[in-house]
């Protein structure tokens, strides 16, 4: 396909365990975003990569959270010791270059810790 | 940090109708975006604009970017169930691309 894809597209997990959220970003596109989504709310940003970097990792809520991108494509997002409040659906989304708005976004994976 | 407030929170209309919401926002955006949410499912573009007192369609939808830059409205035109999902506004803060996304408007089609 041409879109954003993401997997898995449903995690249910335990308090305190750790988990990893798989990102493949449209083919040439360059940059990659993490957002979070919570129920009945817009999403919030936490990451974006230009390249391999991370440009801008303002948006992760404290140290559990960590997301790479090591080749310049698919990107990894690692939540370590999870919190009930970690629940929610992380969507991903890329675009061609840094420089443009126009984000094109994954169907989001939905994360519930029990 | 900028914050975007989108009205009204939900809409309940009939097949047919038209629908206009709007979002408004603390501090001046240079880019508005519009995005639909289905259930399950990403957001996905429907409009952009880039300049103060722009006014663009796509298809049944019109969007237009405010004058003071800070807020934009959003009509939808005869509705039909296939619009019935959640929109977003969203403008990308200064000096990088990250989104700020607005609260949503939920718009549900009654039989």
């Amino acid at each position: 396909g041409a879109g954003v894809s993401q997997t898995p597209s449903n995690k249910v997990t335990e308090k305190g365990k750790y988990v990893e959220l798989r990102c493949d970003p449209i083919s040439g596109h360059t940059a990659l975003y993490w957002y979070r989504q919570s129920l009945g709310q817009g999403p919030e940003f936490l990451i974006y990569f230009q390249g391999t970097g991370a440009a801008d990792d303002s948006g992760l809520p404290n140290d559990r959270f960590f997301a790479v991108r090591p080749e310049g494509s698919v990107s990894t997002l690692k939540i370590q010791r999870t919190e009930r409040g970690d629940s929610a659906v992380y969507l991903c989304a890329s675009s061609l270059t840094w420089d443009q708005e126009t984000q094109y976004f994954g169907p989001g994976t939905r994360l519930l810790v029990l | 940090g900028q914050q975007l407030n989108q009205s009204p929170q939900s809409m309940f209309i009939q097949e047919g109708e038209d629908v206009s919401m709007n979002c408004t926002s603390s501090s001046i955006f240079n880019t508005w975006l519009w995005y639909k949410q289905d259930p399950g499912e990403g957001p996905v573009l429907l409009i952009a604009l880039y300049k103060a007192g722009e006014l663009t369609s796509n298809g049944r939808l019109t969007a237009q970017f405010g004058i003071t830059r800070k807020d934009s409205f959003l009509n939808i035109s005869a509705s039909i169930p296939s619009d019935v999902g959640i929109y977003f506004c969203a403008g990308p803060n200064f000096g990088n691309e990250k989104l700020t996304f607005g609260t949503g408007t939920r718009l549900t089609i009654i039989p």
